[in-house]
């Protein structure tokens, strides 16, 4: 059974056209993780929320936001997507702190027109 | 910042032995750990170190060592499905994760 599920798998926006990607766990775990992946490189953190504490990486551009209204849902909006954004965009949950396994899920790769 | 090196490519034969060093920099080192991905794939958990020595996980360990900053994945036994990318990853002040750059294993028959 699928733990950790991303939808949609494949999305395609336009330059500049908002985009929401979202996330959803069955573990009840207390911590979500959205990284960027771009080919042949590693997942980068954008950002993380410990239950509802949101905290940002210094490096993340401010056209992504996040939010999680529960537990079980969490969404990445890419407010004005440039072409630089497309990407594999995964979503991970932890049971609580870092020292914890995190369980990916399958990614949305995201392109941009 | 965070800083971690690991070989871009190894490659090895089936049934072989084959170990991917990672050194690191990191304030607020909490431990070290391993990830598998396939290609389209996304990342699995494979083994974690928060304390120094070796961790094993049937054919695959993992070791540590905190006063080197330095940390390795063993890979026994190696089989085609193996061949994959592997992450190494340190998580630090309490909740965050910064993976290295990863190492493309080549298995050949």
């Amino acid at each position: 059974d699928a733990m950790v599920i991303q939808n949609p798998r494949y999305q395609v926006t336009q330059f500049g056209k908002p985009v929401t990607l979202s996330c959803s766990q069955t573990l009840n775990h207390n911590v979500m993780y959205w990284y960027q992946q771009k080919s042949s490189q590693a997942p980068k953190l954008l950002f993380h929320y410990y239950d509802k504490d949101f905290n940002n990486e210094a490096d993340t551009p401010d056209n992504f936001q996040s939010r999680r209204p529960n537990t079980s849902f969490c969404f990445l909006d890419i407010r004005s997507p440039g072409l630089g954004d497309a990407a594999m965009y995964l979503c991970a949950t932890s049971r609580d702190h870092g020292t914890d396994t995190q369980y990916f899920g399958p990614g949305t790769r995201l392109t941009v027109l | 910042g965070q800083s971690l090196e690991q070989p871009s490519e190894v490659t090895a034969v089936e049934g072989a032995i084959v170990q991917i060093n990672c050194t690191y920099q990191t304030s607020g080192f909490y431990g070290l750990s391993w990830y598998q991905q396939h290609d389209g794939g996304a990342p699995t958990f494979l083994s974690y170190n928060g304390l120094d020595g070796l961790e094993e996980t049937g054919r695959f360990s993992s070791f540590l060592s905190r006063s080197d900053s330095y940390g390795y994945l063993l890979l026994q036994e190696l089989q085609m499905k193996d061949s994959a990318s592997y992450f190494c990853a340190v998580s630090y002040n309490f909740n965050k994760f910064y993976f290295g750059s990863g190492t493309k294993l080549n298995v050949k028959p």
